[in-house]
Order: structure tokens, then C-alpha cells, then sequence
């Protein structure tokens, strides 16, 4: 069974400061997509970022990338120029199995501070 | 584009009542679609993947006799919990599979049982 570890239940930053979100996964499967998704007050889940695994280069989407490291099972999420809109719920969810199903991990709350 | 539906928003219900979520892909055609239950500050838990044309694949735990989950169209699947109780309130999101095996969720339907 695929398990996803955040071990951040609660991260803070400072608008317009950087902050990483740690997330580690366990798999036996060589080929399959890692997410970022974040989930705010109003419960809509939001795609932040994907990752294939096969890409040795680290995703980017603006203000968010990452930092995969395959032979570790890290995949951390780096949020630069933190903006109040981006407090919110965060969850890795790396994607794996015959139907491609998501395993969410725990979750990390973020809160921005003015 | 990929935007994904859910019908009702919210819905409260006597036990013993079943009640009907719908869940739609609007521009976007999903022959995999999954149904998901999150309490409260907890994160998602997969509860079936839902095929087009096929039977869905319930998660250990999920009672599929309880939990009943139709995929009628590639547009359209919905989850029916039967003979519902107290306890099966919470918030139930679906999410459907695009081309690149990204998922697009739904806003989610809060289900109170009184």
C-alpha cells in the first residue's frame, strides 16, 4: 500500500516570504505523477502543480515549484512571494496504482501573516 | 475548461433516507471518475473509483451496498448512500480524470443526517 507522510500539520510564512511544504511517499512503482493540490475555506480542491516522475527537472508554475528527488521519495513544495491568498490546506498527492487513483497525505494548513 | 460539477451543494436528510449526489463533467469527457469522503480539518479518503459502462471498485471499508455509485455516461456518474444515518455525514467531493491523468474535482456536497 502507497502511504504519504506531511509531517507539517500547521506551517506559517510572512507575506511575500518563502516557505517549502515537506511531503514523502512510499512506492514500489517506477512510473507515476506526483500533485500538489490546495484545498481553501471553501472546500474546492485546486491543482497546484504536477510532477511526472520520469522528469528529472523540478516543476514550476510561477510562484510555486518543486524539489523531487525520486530516490529519496521527497517531494516538497516551495511557495515564493507568499500572498494572502495562497493560506489555504495544502496536500501531496502522489498518483499511482492500475486506476491512477490519488493517495492524499494529511495535509499541511498554511497561514500567511500580513 | 475542466470543470467538474456537483448537485447538490448541500442536502440534509432523515435517517433511514437515501440521497442521490450528482456528479458532472461539463467540458470534458471522464471514463474514470472517483468519489471521495473528507471530515472535518481531515483529509481526503478515497471511497470508489467509477468506471463508464462498468461496475465502480470500492475501497476496503466502503460498503458498496451502502455507498451505490453509477457512471451512466462519460459525463455523468452519481453516488446514492442508502438507508443513511447520522454518521454519514460529512463531505463528499468527486473528482474526474482528464486526458493527462490529472484530477478535476468538484466543489463537494455537505451531507447532514439528522
Amino acid at each position: 500500500a502507497q502511504t504519504v507522510t506531511q509531517s507539517q500539520p500547521e506551517m506559517s510564512v510572512q507575506e511575500a516570504e518563502t516557505v517549502t511544504l515537506s511531503c514523502t511517499y512510499d512506492t514500489s512503482e517506477s512510473d507515476y505523477y506526483l500533485f500538489w493540490y490546495k484545498q481553501p475555506p471553501s472546500r474546492q480542491m485546486i491543482l497546484v502543480i504536477r510532477q511526472e516522475a520520469y522528469k528529472q527537472q523540478n516543476a514550476t508554475e510561477n510562484r510555486f515549484s518543486v524539489n523531487f528527488q525520486k530516490a529519496a521519495k521527497s517531494f516538497s513544495l516551495k511557495i515564493s512571494d507568499s500572498q494572502l491568498g495562497d493560506a489555504a490546506m495544502y496536500f501531496c498527492a502522489p498518483q499511482m496504482g492500475s486506476a491512477r487513483q490519488l493517495t492524499f497525505g494529511s495535509g499541511t494548513q498554511l497561514t500567511v501573516l500580513p | 475548461g475542466a470543470v467538474v460539477s456537483q448537485h447538490p451543494s448541500w442536502v440534509i436528510c432523515k435517517s433511514g433516507t437515501s440521497v442521490k449526489i450528482e456528479c458532472r463533467s461539463l467540458d470534458f469527457q471522464a471514463t474514470t471518475m472517483f468519489w471521495y469522503r473528507q471530515f472535518p480539518k481531515q483529509s481526503l479518503m478515497l471511497m470508489a473509483t467509477s468506471n463508464e459502462g462498468s461496475k465502480a471498485t470500492y475501497e476496503q471499508g466502503v460498503e458498496k451496498d451502502k455507498f451505490l455509485i453509477n457512471h451512466a455516461s462519460l459525463t455523468l456518474s452519481t453516488l446514492t448512500v442508502t438507508s443513511a444515518h447520522p454518521e454519514d455525514s460529512s463531505f463528499y467531493i468527486c473528482s474526474a480524470r482528464g486526458e493527462a491523468y490529472e484530477q478535476y474535482f468538484g466543489p463537494g456536497t455537505r451531507l447532514t443526517v439528522t
